[in-house]
């Protein structure tokens, strides 16, 4: 079964712009969350989807935005991108649909650079 | 709120020594999920192992072995016999049940490095 799929793997934007992440899941798994990875921060929530629905959404600011879309496929949007938004995002599924924790399988991510 | 507390940043080991990764939890639920994740020079993150809290039981696998204790709130993790493809990052994480269950908290890391 092939595993998460995270598209671009790099990433050069300058500051202002914004940028589309993209996260295709393991076929099967309806829910998909995202997270930051920064040296200061380490991992950090941003927010996670099933069945096209925002369930939990963790501590960033309004210019980081997602989908989904019917097929479990998910989309993460940054807008007016400033420096310290450089970093590595990771996109991970699971199975969803339980109110216990699946476990969450991780894509390779992306890596961002803000110049 | 919860927190993962990985104290050891990074930790340097020659090729065969045993090493233990140090995680301690904080949550007031009484339901809730630990996790380790290594994350290779590649950047993706692996899963290892999920244990619940309700279930204290040891756990090994080859040279892997998890001690996860309630009364201290700590969930360690023991290589045995380190080898070099062993080098890398370590993750601890938690989730609870219910509304919040699919957003991870990870603790810092250790990075393990093993030298031949």
């Amino acid at each position: 079964k092939a595993g998460v799929t995270q598209t671009p793997r790099y990433l050069i934007k300058t500051r202002g712009q914004q940028v589309t992440l993209s996260c295709s899941p393991i076929s099967g798994h309806r829910s998909v969350s995202w997270y930051q990875q920064t040296p200061g921060q380490g991992l950090q929530f941003l927010f996670e989807y099933f069945s096209e629905t925002q369930r939990n959404k963790g501590n960033f600011p309004g210019r980081f935005s997602g989908r989904q879309f019917s097929n479990s496929r998910s989309e993460m949007n940054v807008s007016t991108l400033e420096l310290g938004d450089s970093a590595l995002y990771l996109c991970a599924s699971s199975l969803g649909g339980t109110s216990i924790a699946d476990t969450q399988y991780f894509g390779p991510g992306t890596r961002l650079t803000v110049l | 709120a919860q927190k993962v507390t990985q104290a050891q940043t990074e930790i340097s080991v020659v090729e065969k020594e045993d090493v233990t990764l140090d995680c301690v939890y904080e949550t007031r639920d009484t339901t809730y999920y630990l996790f380790w994740y290594k994350q290779p020079p590649s950047g993706e993150l692996v899963f290892l192992i999920r244990r619940n809290s309700f279930d204290e039981q040891n756990e090994i696998s080859g040279r892997y072995s998890w001690n996860f204790q309630k009364s201290t709130s700590s969930f360690n993790f023991t290589i045995t016999a380190s080898q070099v493809v062993d080098s890398a990052v370590y993750f601890c994480a938690l989730s609870l049940s219910g509304g919040s269950n699919y957003k991870l908290t990870f603790g810092k890391g250790t990075l393990l490095t093993v030298n031949p």
